[in-house]
């Protein structure tokens, strides 16, 4: 366990629903960032936050895709009108700064039937 | 763009050595991590070089050289719990600390 919780750990939905995810840092680390990954290959960055501020968004983050971090601390993820393509293991970690290594949690894994 | 290699897969004996390579051509270089990552789960920390040269831990090594643009990742005395994923991830300047991973390799340790 490092500190990271994400829930759910497991969705499945139906295309076309909405899903959200949330994530709960190492509540002392002010970067946190999600993650996709798919079988086989390694993580992909989607977004990063320092506190509250969404500081980047990656081309992969299609605009059904939200996320947010209101308070400087949880953080949720969402996806509009899923599709097949969207599932996937969702990952989010956290940093206490630049250079720091990063936390992760144990993920939410997406199915879209 | 960036570019990431690993091999894909790799076998070992228990309690032999073995050395995982990454390779990486990208802009803005500013370190390289390295993450064990079992099936199911979450990836975790191992290692973190940003200067030339060897960094031991226990039983694992890393060693990066940024003008070959070359980093591996040693493991000795391997254990059968070693069996995961190793995951190569560099990290660039000014690009907030995000993870730009390989594919990962994925290590089977044998009797």
């Amino acid at each position: 366990d490092t500190g990271v919780s994400q829930d759910p750990r497991h969705k499945i939905t139906k295309r076309g629903q909405n899903v959200t995810f949330r994530c709960d840092p190492i509540s002392e680390h002010n970067r946190l960032y999600w993650y996709r990954q798919t079988l086989g290959q390694g993580p992909e960055f989607l977004t990063y936050f320092q506190n509250e501020a969404q500081l980047e968004k990656s081309r992969l983050l299609s605009d059904r895709f939200s996320a947010e971090r209101p308070k400087g601390s949880f953080s949720t993820l969402e996806i509009q009108r899923t599709e097949q393509g969207d599932s996937a293991m969702y990952l989010c970690a956290s940093s206490f700064g630049t250079g720091d290594e990063q936390y992760f949690g144990p993920g939410t894994r997406l199915t879209v039937t | 763009g960036q570019n990431i290699d690993q091999p894909t897969e790799m076998t070992a004996t228990e309690g032999a050595i073995v050395q995982i390579n990454c390779t990486y051509q990208t802009s803005g270089f500013n370190g390289l991590f390295w993450y064990q990552q079992h099936a199911g789960e979450a990836p975790t920390f191992l290692s973190y070089n940003v200067l030339d040269g060897l960094e031991e831990k226990g039983r694992f090594s890393s060693f990066l050289s940024r003008s070959k643009g070359y980093s591996y990742l040693l493991l000795k005395e391997l254990q059968m719990k070693d069996s995961a994923s190793y995951l190569c991830a560099v990290v660039l300047r000014g690009g907030g600390n995000k993870l730009t991973f390989g594919t990962g390799t994925q290590l089977k340790v044998e009797l």
